[in-house]
């Protein structure tokens, strides 16, 4: 199947820094990413949809200025997290939606990346 | 009223059960729908499709109700590991909605 890395897994700054994720999709051309976040116990919070060559659509009460989003490709998104706060922390986790399937139908996870802010 | 709804659980079964999630959606002109299954402080990875006719892999029998905007997910012969969350996902148009995930656990 589609395969989409993220990069880093995990990852400590602290309070203040600002903290790049990356979401590559490997064998495929993906048009649109997605980018979630996910508090332990909690189901995924879709925070933005970003297609490429184009400014991400950020949902209601997401901060754009904090949560930077570029796709600046069709293989790679990144989101960076400026002036992270401890309460920032959390598992953010990519998607791509592709082709590999012929109808780009189909979503496929990154692996995610746990921040923590100290 | 959300996009798509399913029931978070937890369901707690014993090993060789068999158990049904469903999940609700509200736009009538979706027009694809998945599971996804998320282990524990790892990335949801998709688990089938689901497709008007209904679809089998193993134990795992999906089926989708339009006419009650319903996907369910059936599980036989539960397993100890098939112990994680469940996620439904509807794509209408360009967007893709998801579910809050129900928790299942698989007791010995």
């Amino acid at each position: 199947g589609a395969v989409v890395s993220q990069h880093p897994s995990r990852v400590i700054c602290k309070s203040g820094t600002s903290v790049k994720i990356e979401c590559r999709s490997l064998d495929f051309q993906a048009t649109t990413m997605f980018w979630y976040r996910q508090f332990p116990k909690k189901s995924l919070m879709l925070m933005a949809t970003s297609n490429e060559g184009s400014k991400a659509t950020y949902e209601q009460g997401v901060e754009k200025d904090k949560f930077l989003i570029n796709h600046a490709s069709l293989t790679l998104s990144t989101l960076t997290v400026t002036s992270a706060h401890p309460e920032d922390s959390s598992f953010y986790i990519c998607s791509a939606r592709g082709r590999t399937d012929g109808s780009g139908n189909t979503i496929y996870f990154g692996e995610g990346s746990w921040l923590t802010v100290v | 009223r959300k996009e798509v709804e399913q029931d978070p659980g937890p369901f707690n079964v014993p090993e060789g059960a068999t158990v049904a999630f469903n999940c609700t959606y509200s736009n009538s002109a979706s027009q694809s729908f998945f599971w996804y299954r998320q282990d524990c402080r790892k990335e949801p990875k998709l688990l089938m499709s689901v497709y008007s006719s209904g679809n089998e892999d193993g134990r795992f029998t999906a089926q989708l109700n339009r006419a009650s905007q319903y996907i369910s997910l059936l599980i036989r012969d539960s397993k100890l590991s098939d112990s994680a969350t469940y996620l439904c996902v509807v794509k209408a148009g360009n967007q893709f909605y998801f579910g809050t995930g129900t928790s299942l656990t698989v007791i010995p």
